[in-house]
């Protein structure tokens, strides 16, 4: 069955960098766009991110443009979000999600990001 | 980007349906046909309960339906059971090349 793990989260100072990965299997990855969504805690989802299924294009939120980068490796069944200059407002629940029909398919479990001092 | 708009919360009696609005504009909810509906359980990841309006992915109840008029979609949940307590939130594609989502709701099963 279709399986989304997420890594790298862990408490980074604000202003610092950090580099989420998901890896996937069960489906076949490089046919499918995916996203990055989060979740502060205790808030509701927010849509962070989005790559094509080739890598060809991505899509960003007004919030995360020209801090975050999202990528993806097709040949390691990897996608990755790299996060820069982050800040407070950025502690959340890091979610792989999975695109299917412009809709989120398939949730990965989360990674929790925290910035502070 | 604002958020689209859904009720904090709603309730029902077992058995009973309840429906959940969630409005936008027409650069987003009204625009396109890719609104989805979203039910998480505390402390999980969410899951797909439908997707372009009105399918149901493989698995969910058909007593999950979505619709939608204008600007604004729905979420209807009939024969409510105690396991459909759980916050539900919308989300749609937009012009502007992003995804949006409402607020969230939260459903108590009286």
């Amino acid at each position: 069955q279709e399986q989304l793990v997420e890594s790298g989260g862990g408490v980074v100072q604000p202003g610092g960098s950090v580099r989420l990965s998901c890896t996937a299997s069960g489906f076949t990855f490089n046919n499918y766009g995916m996203h990055w969504v989060r979740q502060a805690p205790g808030k509701g989802l927010d849509w962070v991110a989005y790559v094509a299924f080739d890598g060809s294009y991505q899509y960003y939120a007004d919030s995360v443009k020209g801090r975050f980068t999202i990528s993806r490796d097709n040949s390691k069944n990897t996608l990755y979000l790299q996060m820069n200059s982050l800040r407070a407002e950025d502690t959340a629940v890091y979610y792989c999600v999975k695109d299917s029909h412009w809709s989120f398919d398939y949730w990965g479990q989360g990674t929790l990001v925290t910035v502070s001092s | 980007q604002s958020a689209l708009t859904q009720p904090a919360s709603v309730s029902g009696s077992p058995g009973q349906s309840i429906t959940i609005s969630c409005t936008g504009t027409s650069s987003d909810v009204g625009g396109y046909d890719h609104v989805s509906w979203y039910q998480q359980h505390p402390g999980k990841a969410p899951k797909l309960m439908t997707y372009e309006v009105i399918n149901r992915p493989s698995g969910v109840s058909n007593r999950f339906s979505g619709s939608k008029s204008g600007n604004t979609a729905s979420l209807t949940i009939s024969g409510l059971q105690a396991e459909d307590e759980a916050d539900y939130y919308c989300s749609s594609f937009t012009s502007f090349k992003n995804w949006v989502f409402g607020g969230g709701t939260k459903l108590t099963v009286l």
